[in-house]
């Protein structure tokens, strides 16, 4: 079956590190996507990952993936007022070779002072 | 080089118009998806079009269509508007389909129902 499941709300203090979890269950080969919306705009690419890879690095951005427990994680170091906004995860799995993404229901990041 | 495009930003229509909303997808991109948004259904697929052609359809009932024409821009249709039509309307673009590709989102179309 196709489902992405996220924890809905995370707040945590300016400069601290955030760590956004995500589950999937599709079995076969897929790339795993993290998007970054703020209020009344569109969906904003951070990162993504392919399902046989651990990890992705990218500036204060890190990707865990482990693919036994199918368990997503986007890491954002020294976080910031800026990186308030909802953050999706999205699973586009390989069978049928289309670009359709599934997605979680987006985790709300809070960051105060 | 320019982001995706979608026109018109915002829609008002009332109950049983018919409403067409346009995407222009990165320039090189081929591949074209929407997606609903709604505070209660969050993101859900719409359908995906490729080379002119639609590769894949979510479960939406037979008023939404779509198409794409030979310069990669896209169109869709919803006929007989309902009140639940009432969303953020997204569009994406990427270079291919199937492989490593990057899908890059439009800011979307509200289309409030009324």
């Amino acid at each position: 079956g196709e489902d992405v499941e996220q924890s809905l709300f995370l707040s945590v203090r300016e400069g601290d590190s955030s760590v956004i979890n995500c589950t999937y269950t599709d079995s076969s080969s897929t790339y795993l996507y993290w998007y970054k919306q703020e209020p009344g705009a569109g969906l904003q690419l951070l990162t993504y990952i392919f399902s046989n890879m651990d990890m992705k690095q990218d500036q204060r951005l890190t990707v865990l993936l482990n693919k036994k427990d199918k368990h997503l994680s986007l890491r954002i170091a020294d976080t910031q007022t800026g990186d308030s906004a909802i953050y999706f995860c999205a699973e586009r799995p390989l069978s049928g070779g289309y670009n359709k993404l599934i997605f979680g229901a987006g985790t709300r990041l809070a960051v105060h002072p | 080089k320019a982001g995706v495009t979608q026109t018109p930003r915002y829609l008002i229509k009332t109950r049983g118009q018919q409403v067409t909303l346009s995407c222009s997808p990165i320039s090189g991109h081929r591949s074209v998806s929407w997606y609903q948004q709604t505070p209660g259904q969050g993101l859900q697929f719409l359908f995906e079009y490729f080379s002119e052609t639609q590769r894949n359809k979510g479960n939406f009932p037979g008023r939404f269509s779509g198409r794409q024409f030979s310069n990669s821009r896209s169109e869709m249709n919803v006929s007989t508007l309902e009140l639940g039509d009432s969303a953020l309307y997204l569009c994406a673009s990427s270079r291919g389909q199937g492989g490593p590709y990057e899908q890059y989102f439009g800011p979307g179309t509200r289309l409030t129902v009324t």
